[in-house]
C-alpha cells in the first residue's frame, strides 16, 4: 500500500518568514495530493491540492509543488501569520472515481511566533 | 456543521463495553471513511465504504465494526476487543464524481476509556 512520510514533525518560524513542509510517497500510481490544516480541537480542512499532471499550484500565500519523478511534494507558506499556527497534514491518493482513499502523513505542527 | 455531523463530541467507555459513534452526512456523498487520530500518529484508516451495504477494512480495523445501511449514515462501533480505544475519531465523506477529490471531515468524537 501507499506510505507517506512527512517532515519536519514540528516547525517554528518568525511571523513574516516562510515555512516549507515536505512529503514523500511510495506508490507511483498516486495521482492526487491534498494538504489539510487542523487547528487545535477542530476538524482537518482542505487548504490546497494538486493533481499529478500539474507541477505547481498557488493560492495567495500558499503553494504546493510536486515532483513525480522523485515522488515528493511540498507545501510552501509565505509571509506567515500567527493564524497559520496549526497542524498540517499531507496526503496521497490514488484510484479513479469508483474506488479512492487517501493515505496521510503524520503531520507537522507549525508555530508562528509573533 | 459542514454537511457531515459526528456525535457525540465526547464519549466515555468503560472496560469491556461496546460503544457506537455516529456519522451522518447530507452532502449526497457516495464514499465514507473512519479515521483514528492519535498524537504523533497522524490519521489512520479504520474502515471505508464506497457504496451502501458494502465496506472494506482499512489499516487498523481490528476491534472495530461498521455498517452502511443508508447512504447518509456510517456508524462505527468500538468493541471490547479494541484494547486501546482512547483516541480522536474522525469521519469523512467524499463524492466519487465531483472534483476536487478531497474529503470533507466531521468535527470528530473524542473517546476516552474510564
Amino acid at each position: 500500500g501507499e506510505n507517506v512520510e512527512q517532515h519536519p514533525s514540528t516547525l517554528s518560524v518568525q511571523e513574516g518568514d516562510s515555512a516549507v513542509i515536505k512529503c514523500t510517497y511510495s506508490d507511483s500510481a498516486s495521482n492526487y495530493f491534498p494538504w489539510y490544516k487542523q487547528e487545535l480541537g477542530k476538524r482537518p480542512q482542505l487548504i490546497i491540492d494538486i493533481r499529478s499532471n500539474v507541477g505547481e499550484k498557488k493560492d495567495q500565500r500558499i503553494a504546493v509543488t510536486l515532483n513525480k519523478t522523485a515522488k515528493h511534494f511540498s507545501l510552501h507558506i509565505t509571509e506567515t501569520q500567527p493564524e497559520d499556527s496549526a497542524v498540517y497534514f499531507c496526503a496521497a491518493g490514488r484510484g479513479g472515481a469508483g474506488s479512492y482513499q487517501l493515505t496521510f502523513g503524520k503531520g507537522t505542527k507549525l508555530s508562528v511566533i509573533p | 456543521d459542514g454537511g457531515i455531523t459526528q456525535s457525540p463530541k465526547y464519549l466515555f467507555r468503560k472496560e469491556g463495553q461496546n460503544v457506537t459513534l455516529s456519522c451522518e452526512q447530507n452532502l449526497n456523498h457516495d464514499a465514507m471513511y473512519w479515521y483514528r487520530q492519535d498524537p504523533g500518529q497522524g490519521l489512520r484508516l479504520i474502515y471505508y465504504s464506497q457504496i451502501v451495504n458494502d465496506f472494506q477494512k482499512g489499516d487498523i480495523a481490528e476491534g472495530y465494526s461498521v455498517s452502511r445501511e443508508k447512504k447518509e449514515s456510517f456508524p462505527l462501533t468500538v468493541t471490547s476487543a479494541q484494547k486501546n480505544p482512547t483516541a480522536f475519531y474522525l469521519c469523512a465523506s467524499r463524492s466519487k464524481s465531483s472534483s476536487p477529490y478531497g474529503y470533507t471531515f466531521g468535527s470528530g468524537t473524542r473517546l476516552t476509556v474510564v
